[in-house]
């Protein structure tokens, strides 16, 4: 595709239950990033994925957030039993090796 | 560790005068240094980036940024501000190789008439 696309667009979901979010980065780029923004925040970063190489996974805030990536292609951000303070915008990215990141339009995710 | 530091959280300009946002970084390592910008409900685009050379960077929108290294700061300016530059800019900061970035908590930036 043209960009980076993230589905769903908005998820609203009960406390404890389970959401998963998709990314699917730019057609080549080797590199995938997953951030989380709260509101009116910056970008926190969660996890990323270059090419073969394990996955850094520093930035997963708790046990509960988890990231697959399928080759280069599509990737997936689970959150297994939502709380409220996970509401916020996640955000993917790709890049080539430049680390230059072209961002998606990001999944608003409401905990209630 | 990795940090990035925007002094301002917001800051207000006159529509046709000059705009300078602070940006300053913690590295070990020359870092590759980017500014984003996130105008309201669209994501985020890439306005200029740093990895080496010229320490004077142009950007889209007629933005620039000029690396410090003695400072480690790397400001973001533009001569002459557009009422469409309203938005929220981010500075980021990333190791050689360009993939664990580090954001800033972001500028935002009002512009009035």
């Amino acid at each position: 595709g043209a960009g980076v696309s993230q589905s769903p667009s908005n998820k609203v979901t009960e406390k404890g239950k389970d959401v998963e979010l998709r990314c699917d980065p730019i057609s080549g780029h080797t590199a995938l990033y997953w951030y989380r923004q709260r509101l009116g925040q910056g970008l926190e970063f969660l996890i990323y994925f270059q090419g073969n190489s394990a996955p850094d996974k520093s930035g997963l805030p708790s046990d509960r957030f988890s990231a697959e990536r399928t080759g280069e292609s599509v990737s997936t951000l689970t959150i297994q039993r939502t709380q409220q303070e996970d509401s916020a915008v996640y955000l993917c990215a790709s890049s080539l090796d430049t680390g230059e990141q072209y961002f998606g339009p990001g999944t608003r995710l409401t905990v209630t | 560790a990795q940090s990035v530091t925007q002094p301002d959280i917001h800051i207000t300009v006159s529509e046709g005068a000059s705009l300078e946002l602070r940006c300053n970084y913690s590295y070990g390592a020359t870092p590759y240094l980017f500014w984003y910008v996130q105008s309201p409900g669209q994501g985020l685009q890439l306005l200029l980036k740093y990895f080496s050379g010229d320490t004077l960077v142009q950007g889209i929108k007629g933005f620039e940024a000029e690396f410090k290294r003695s400072q480690s700061s790397f400001n973001l300016r533009k001569p002459s501000v557009h009422w469409s530059d309203a938005a929220e800019y981010f500075c980021a900061v990333s190791n050689t190789g360009g993939f664990k970035t580090i954001f800033g908590a972001g500028t935002r930036l009002f512009v009035k008439a």
